[in-house]
Parts: C-alpha cells; structure tokens; sequence
C-alpha cells in the first residue's frame, strides 16, 4: 500500500471550527509535507517538518510528526470557508532522492 | 516573481495520437518533477530531473512516456499512442536544488482527456 495515507478522507466543518487531518507512512523519511491543492490548481507548499523535529507551527496550522508510529497531523485552527481544499502529505523518504510519495489527500469543506 | 507555468492547460486529443506536454520551472531553480494525478487521487511520481544529472525515470508507467529536459530549464514530457488511461492531470514541480528539506513549487497542470 502507499507511503503517506491520510485520514479522513473527507472532512466537513463549520467556519471557526478546528480541523484535523491525519497522515500515515511506512519508511524512513528526511522529512513530511504539507500541500494544499483547490479544484483545478496546482499543489501549493503549506509546511514541512523535519525527521527530527516533532512540532512546528506557522499562521493557524499546526503540523506534529511522531516518527516512532510513523504518523504526522495537520491541525488547522480558526477555520474559514476559504480553507476549503484538498490537503495532501508527502514524504521525502531517505532512499528517495528527493522525490515525493504523495497520499491521496482529505478534502475539506469549511461551511459559512 | 513567476511560478512554474505548464502548457497547454487542457489538451483533448484521440486515442492512438501523440502529446506533448510542456513545463517552464521557476528560474533557477535545478530540480524538476512530472507527477500524473488521477480524478480525486493523489499524485503518482513520474520522472525527476537533476541539474545535469540522468533523470530518475523509475516511475514512468510504460516505455509510450518519456520526457527531456533542454539547458537545464523547460522541460517537455511526450506520451506516445495514448490510450485512454493516460487521461488524467499532468503536473510539474520545481524545487531550488536537490537538497534535503527543499518544497516543490507546482504549476496548475495539464488536463488530459483521451477519446
């Protein structure tokens, strides 16, 4: 199966809730990616964690990565309508050369 | 300053043609990335160019793919005798150099359909 699976896949909240997505991976990783992608666009960087790092923050997302159950979660705060997209981890796995796996993505609805 | 731009943006051709896809990277910036990524699915790694390196061409799906990249800069990606599983979104990422830790900045894609 594939390295970096999200969960859920499908997310519907209301304006101003929290939302939490999860990422599941199975090798070694340099480090985890955050993407954000709106219909019909292209894949926009949001936040990228470190192998030895185990939280990192900017704006209203917050990103942990826990590597001894090989999991990270994005958690976006404050939600607003405008957060709504699909949002994709990627792991740049230590045998990869750089190249990104990609999961298959959650997508969120954020309802005014 | 310009982003990684991709053309065509939609491309609708008949089974059996040929199709060229073109990326335009982020000036300067060494690495480039060609990701096929299917309705509602994530992406799927095709081949990766380095600098001057020969390309990581592991996850290209058959031998009617492949891609070139000139001076170092546009790069151009060619599926022969498509078949209607080829239709899907094609995208191009760039990153700064190949170093660890470097995010990939996405063009908007190419949508392929294949009748």
């Amino acid at each position: 199966s594939q390295q970096g699976e999200e969960d859920p896949q499908a997310l519907s909240i209301q304006e101003g809730e929290n939302a939490t997505m999860n990422c599941s991976y199975k090798t070694s990783i340099n480090n985890l990616q955050w993407y954000r992608q709106n219909s019909g666009r292209g894949l926009v960087h949001l936040i990228l964690i470190r192998s030895n790092e185990r939280e990192k923050h900017s704006g209203r997302l917050r990103v942990t990565l826990d590597t001894s159950k090989k999991s990270s979660s994005l958690l976006i705060t404050a939600s607003r309508a405008a957060d709504t997209a699909s949002y994709f981890c990627a792991t740049d796995a230590e045998t990869s050369g750089s190249r990104l796996t990609f999961g298959e993505g959650t997508q969120l609805t954020v309802n005014p | 300053g310009a982003g990684v731009s991709q053309s065509p943006s939609n491309k609708v051709t008949e089974k059996g043609k040929d199709v060229e896809l073109r990326c335009d990277p982020i000036s300067g910036h060494t690495a480039l990335y060609w990701y096929r990524q299917s309705l509602g699915q994530g992406l799927e790694f095709l081949i990766y160019f380095q600098g001057n390196s020969a390309p990581d061409k592991s996850g290209l799906p058959s031998d009617r793919f492949s891609a070139e990249r000139t001076g170092g800069s546009v790069s151009t990606l060619t599926i022969q005798r498509t078949q209607q599983e080829d239709s899907a979104v094609y995208l191009c990422a760039s990153s700064s150099t190949q170093g660890l830790n470097q995010p990939q900045h996405f063009g908007d894609g190419t949508r392929l359909s294949i009748l």
